[in-house]
This record gives structure tokens, C-alpha cells and sequence, in this order.
């Protein structure tokens, strides 16, 4: 195993909620990644955290933000959710900020919007 | 155009055959490859990153082609257990990593 943890594993919400979901990375990284995977779809980058700063960003709105703590877990807020946001919510950990580094994924976060 | 595409199979084999996959990038400023592997309803794992030079892992062997911009995926001697998606990923330099929309492989007995 990874070694990546994310919490909830399952979570039901309506439209227009707000959810956070969280993830602790592996010993060791200082970097978490997010990524929404929809149905029958390859994983989406969301945005990178790097020692508690956003590292980059992907083509997702404002009302997906994160956060990341001193001991390096993370946090995926949604804001106003809407039925697309449907989808499984992946974190990964790696122990850099950049390109070359292998990326270790936790086991997701089912999200379903009604 | 997408910026990382495979073909979405499915892929049907039996038991014993070998497989080709293979993942086409846009970007040639791109840095590393790698292939994941994912089961239904799983996270994706890491099953090998992909070099210039070639490299091997048991059954799996993976190329990278940079003047042609694409990625290979080599399946020797499939087994059951080999039936998954298969995930091209690409990064950039910094944070970007693209990953294609998966390869679908039923190994069959």
C-alpha cells in the first residue's frame, strides 16, 4: 500500500452544498496533488500543494480550493456544488514539487451530487 | 485535440497473448511518462515510469518515443489478473501532469 489516506470514502451531498474531503500523504512527501476523475475518464489535475502553497493549478473554478497543514496532509474544499462535480476525488503525495518525481495515489473519495 | 490520447479499447485477449498499448502527447516540451494501472473503482497505481532508453519490468516492457511524441505499453504472456485500465501520464515542467482517458484490457481464460 501507499500509504496515502483519504477521508471519506463515500460522501452524498445535494446541490449547492459545500464538502470538504482530506487526505494524509505518505511519510516522507511534502507534496500533494488532486484530481477529479469522472466516470470512464482519466483523472483531471485539480491543483498541487508544495510545503503549505498552491504549486500550480488546473482548468477548474474558484470554487475548488485546498489547503494544505505543517504536517504536509491536505484539504479539497468544494464551494456551491453543482451535479458535474459527481465524480471520484483522487490525492497523491510525492516528496518534491516537480516534474520528475513519482506521484502515490490514496484510495479516493466517491462524491455524488443529487 | 487532446493533449494526451490513447485508444480506449476495450482490448480482449486471451490468456498467454501479448499486448500493445500506445499513448500519443502533444506537448514536446514534456518531461516524464509514466504508466499507471487501475482497477475498477480503485485509485490508479504506478506500474513503470518510461525512458528514452527503453525499460523493463518482468512481463511489461515500456518505449518512449520523443521525435514521434508517443509512449508504448508492452503486455508479454497476459494473465487474468492483468485485466485493468491502463493510464499514459504525462508531465510537464513544475506541477502539470496530464493523464490520458485509460486503455481497457480484458484478459480472458
Amino acid at each position: 500500500e501507499t500509504g496515502v489516506t483519504q477521508s471519506p470514502t463515500h460522501l452524498i451531498k445535494t446541490r449547492g452544498q459545500q464538502v470538504t474531503l482530506r487526505c494524509s500523504s505518505q511519510s516522507g512527501h511534502n507534496t500533494v496533488s488532486w484530481y477529479q476523475q469522472a466516470l470512464g475518464q482519466g483523472p483531471q489535475f485539480i491543483f498541487q500543494y508544495y510545503r503549505e502553497e498552491e504549486n500550480g493549478r488546473g482548468n477548474f473554478p474558484p470554487r475548488f480550493s485546498g489547503l494544505q497543514f505543517p504536517n504536509y496532509s491536505s484539504e479539497l474544499n468544494v464551494n456551491a456544488l453543482e451535479l458535474d462535480d459527481s465524480a471520484l476525488y483522487l490525492c497523491a503525495s510525492s516528496s518534491e514539487g516537480w516534474a520528475t518525481d513519482t506521484q502515490y495515489f490514496g484510495p479516493g473519495t466517491r462524491l455524488t451530487v443529487l | 485535440r487532446k493533449e494526451v490520447e490513447q485508444d480506449p479499447g476495450p482490448f480482449n485477449v486471451p490468456e498467454g497473448a501479448t499486448v500493445a498499448f500506445n499513448c500519443t502527447y502533444s506537448n514536446s516540451a514534456s518531461q516524464s511518462f509514466f504508466w499507471y494501472r487501475q482497477d475498477c473503482r480503485k485509485e490508479p497505481k504506478l506500474l513503470m515510469s518510461v525512458y528514452s532508453s527503453g525499460n523493463e519490468d518482468g512481463r511489461f516492457t515500456a518505449q518512449l518515443n520523443r521525435a514521434s511524441q508517443y509512449i508504448s505499453l508492452l503486455i508479454r504472456d497476459s494473465k487474468l489478473s492483468d485485466s485493468a485500465t491502463y493510464l499514459c501520464v504525462v508531465k510537464t515542467g513544475g506541477f502539470k501532469t496530464i493523464f490520458g482517458a485509460g486503455t481497457r484490457l480484458f484478459v480472458k481464460a
